[in-house]
């Protein structure tokens, strides 16, 4: 099975802050890497996918990147709703692992 | 409009059998991927099955032979079948549409999730 390691766990942050979450998968997905948020209670939202594209209608503060193995995912300048928990899934092999995610919080 | 709507969870004993279904609106399934993704009370997402277009299926080795995806073109509906059920198995039960792009594909429309508890 493909790992899917994401970094940090958790996250403290303030509005306006640039951040940004890593994914590593054990082994080469070449871009086949999706990127998705979740608020308590709610079903995950797709960000991104394919590494770099971008979901119709989603801010364009939101950006990812990275190929292979390392992927990074980005929020130029966090807003009251973008605190949430972010995972990375890959689509490249079976079993489509998801990572452990990323909780973002407000400092 | 998109959407995903599933229902059949619920409070079932260990060892029982329970049948999830997500009913599509707006699109067709058998056009589409379509998965199940499920999460455990304060856990991470965990990917179980995937139906793809032409009806071959595919769930995750630990819970083969337990749970099955289907679907009913004429209902344009997804089914989880899910037996033997385990404590472990008590999750909310999200059903997705996936999109093919190049040679790959994302879940893009997800439904509101249905709970799943196993317990005696």
């Amino acid at each position: 099975d493909i790992q899917m390691t994401q970094s940090p766990s958790s996250l403290s942050a303030s509005v306006g802050d640039r951040v940004t979450i890593t994914c590593r998968a054990s082994q080469s997905i070449i871009s086949f890497l999706n990127w998705y948020q979740q608020k308590p209670g709610k079903a995950p939202k797709l960000l991104i996918y394919a590494a770099s594209s971008l979901q119709s209608g989603v801010p364009s503060r939101f950006s990812g990147s990275g190929s292979g193995t390392d992927f990074i995912f980005t929020i130029s300048s966090l807003q009251p709703e973008d605190f949430a928990t972010y995972y990375c899934q890959q689509s490249y092999g079976t079993p489509y692992t998801f990572g452990q995610g990323t909780k973002l919080e407000i400092k | 409009e998109f959407q995903l709507v599933e229902s059949g969870g619920g409070l079932i004993q260990p060892g029982g059998s329970l049948r999830l279904s997500c009913a599509a609106s707006g699109f067709t399934v058998s056009s589409n991927y379509m998965s199940w993704v499920r999460q455990a009370p304060g856990k991470v997402l965990e990917w179980v099955s995937f139906i793809y277009r032409g009806g071959a299926t595919y769930s995750v080795e630990s819970l083969r032979g337990r749970f099955s995806i289907s679907r009913d073109n004429s209902k344009n509906t997804v089914y989880l079948e899910m037996n033997s059920l385990r404590a472990e198995d008590t999750a909310v039960y999200y059903c997705a549409r996936g999109t093919e792009y190049r040679s790959s594909w994302y879940l893009d429309l997800w439904g509101q999730g249905t709970l799943v508890t196993v317990s005696s």
